[in-house]
């Protein structure tokens, strides 16, 4: 089946630096993956679309220049928090859509970990 | 056991006990529905999903009932057993584009 890999599955950073998290598809292309951002016992709020070759889409209400994502190939998206506030530790969650599986191709990483203090 | 997920987010059941947990969804427009369940400190896992012209959809020990008039989904375990304790969250496509929209969630405990 589709596997979704996310990477670092946690990370501790200094107030006011970036972290960069990978999500790459092992054993399929995806020309659009999805990130989403998890705060402790709430649900899954979809930040945005990571679409290959051009911009992402942002949600309303999400600081695209915040949470910057770049989705350079077919198998790799990645998010950038910059400039991190402790108000941004959350559990951040990639997916990705296998088409050969169809409508349930969607697929999710095993998420990340942000802590800044 | 039953529950409301969006004014009971919790439910404990006895293993061996059919478990019931509801999803309020929020557009009427919305064509697909996916029940995902997750464990702590990992990634959503697809369960079982619908679409809009079904109202039941039966897999391995889950079923799955969208009821479109009142925009509520519910998914039924068959003998919870400790294995299924976990949070439960319904997803709606709302058929503007690849996105998934997820609902409050259920954490379910399964008492042995």
């Amino acid at each position: 089946g589709a596997v979704v890999s996310q990477h670092p599955s946690w990370v501790i950073c200094k107030s006011g630096t970036s972290v960069k998290i990978e999500c790459r598809s092992l054993d399929f292309q995806a020309t659009t993956m999805f990130w989403y951002r998890q705060f402790p016992k709430q649900s899954l709020m979809l930040m945005a679309t990571s679409n290959e070759g051009s911009k992402a889409t942002y949600e309303q209400g999400v600081e695209k220049d915040k949470f910057l994502i770049n989705h350079a190939s077919l198998t790799l998206s990645t998010l950038t928090v910059t400039s991190a506030h402790p108000e941004d530790s959350s559990f951040y969650i990639c997916s990705a859509r296998d088409i050969r599986q169809g409508a349930r191709g969607y697929t999710f990483g095993s998420g990340t970990r942000l802590t800044v203090v | 056991g039953e529950s409301v997920g969006l004014h009971l987010p919790t439910l404990s059941v006895q293993e061996g006990d059919n478990s019931i947990i509801n999803c309020a969804y929020s557009n009427s427009a919305s064509d697909y529905f996916i029940w995902y369940k997750q464990e702590s400190g990992k990634g959503p896992q697809f369960i079982i999903d619908i679409r809009s012209n079904m109202d039941k959809r039966q897999g391995q020990r889950v079923t799955v009932l969208l009821n479109k008039t009142v925009k509520h989904l519910s998914l039924q375990i068959a003998a919870t057993q400790p294995g299924d304790s976990a949070v439960y969250f319904c997803a709606e496509n709302k058929n503007t584009g690849n996105q998934f929209y997820f609902g409050t969630g259920t954490s379910l405990t399964v008492i042995p």
